[in-house]
């Protein structure tokens, strides 16, 4: 069965710094989805970056980025330049089929 | 993103009572999706619509109704419900359930069951 593990509860950063989180996967698939997804206080789950697994080529979406390493099933998130504002949940996710399947999640705080 | 709202934002609710959670798109999307979220725990997929039609019921108890009467609206009917189904629920909506399209998320339902 595919799942999905964020090992880091809680991570802290301080404005203007870069902060990485960190997600790994179990899959035997060769073809598949990876998502980041950012749950502010106000609870509306955002879409932060995706992955298509057959793109060897790194995403990119503004300040965020991911290190997508397929042979070692991991796929972290990293925000450069972090913002008040980035404070949140993060959700890393999978999706082959038409489940998507989440980890447990990362509390992002903010540090002025 | 305002294209996916669900209402109520929070309901408090008896075990004996019955009440429905409502989601709607604005989106154009063919596929809609129920969540739960509990502390602590994964999201976990309760049932996945295409067409207005069920595709996906992830064991999820009877007390639990869903309707999808057409691509934009989707309703979760509770009736009966245990304290323990206190949970965000999270509606969703995509293209279609195919793995590329991407799921756009409401902003929950906050339920509490007394």
């Amino acid at each position: 069965a595919q799942t999905v593990t964020q090992s880091q509860p809680e991570m802290s950063v301080q404005e203007a710094e870069t902060v990485t989180l960190s997600c790994t996967y179990d899959t035997s698939e060769s073809d598949y989805y990876l998502f980041w997804y950012k749950q502010p206080p106000s609870r509306q789950m955002i879409l932060v970056i995706r992955q298509e697994a057959y793109k060897q080529q790194n995403a990119t979406e503004n300040r965020f980025s991911v290190n997508f390493q397929k042979a070692a099933k991991s796929f972290s998130l990293k925000i450069s330049d972090s913002q008040l504002g980035d404070a949140a949940m993060y959700f890393c996710a999978y999706r082959y089929t038409d489940k998507l399947i989440f980890g447990t999640g990362t509390r992002l705080q903010v540090f002025p | 993103e305002t294209g996916v709202t669900q209402t109520p934002r929070h309901l408090v609710m008896g075990m004996t009572n019955k009440k429905s959670l409502k989601c709607e798109q604005h989106l154009g999307h063919n596929a809609m999706y129920w969540y739960k979220q509990s502390a602590k725990k994964p999201l976990e997929l309760m049932f996945v619509y295409n067409f207005k039609e069920q595709t996906e019921n992830n064991s999820v108890p009877s007390r639990f109704s869903p309707e999808c009467p057409n691509s934009s609206h989707l309703f979760l009917h509770l009736h009966t419900l245990q304290p323990e189904d206190s949970a965000l629920y999270l509606c969703a909506s995509s293209q279609t359930p195919a793995a590329p399209d991407t799921q756009y998320f409401g902003p929950g339902t906050r339920l509490t069951v007394l």
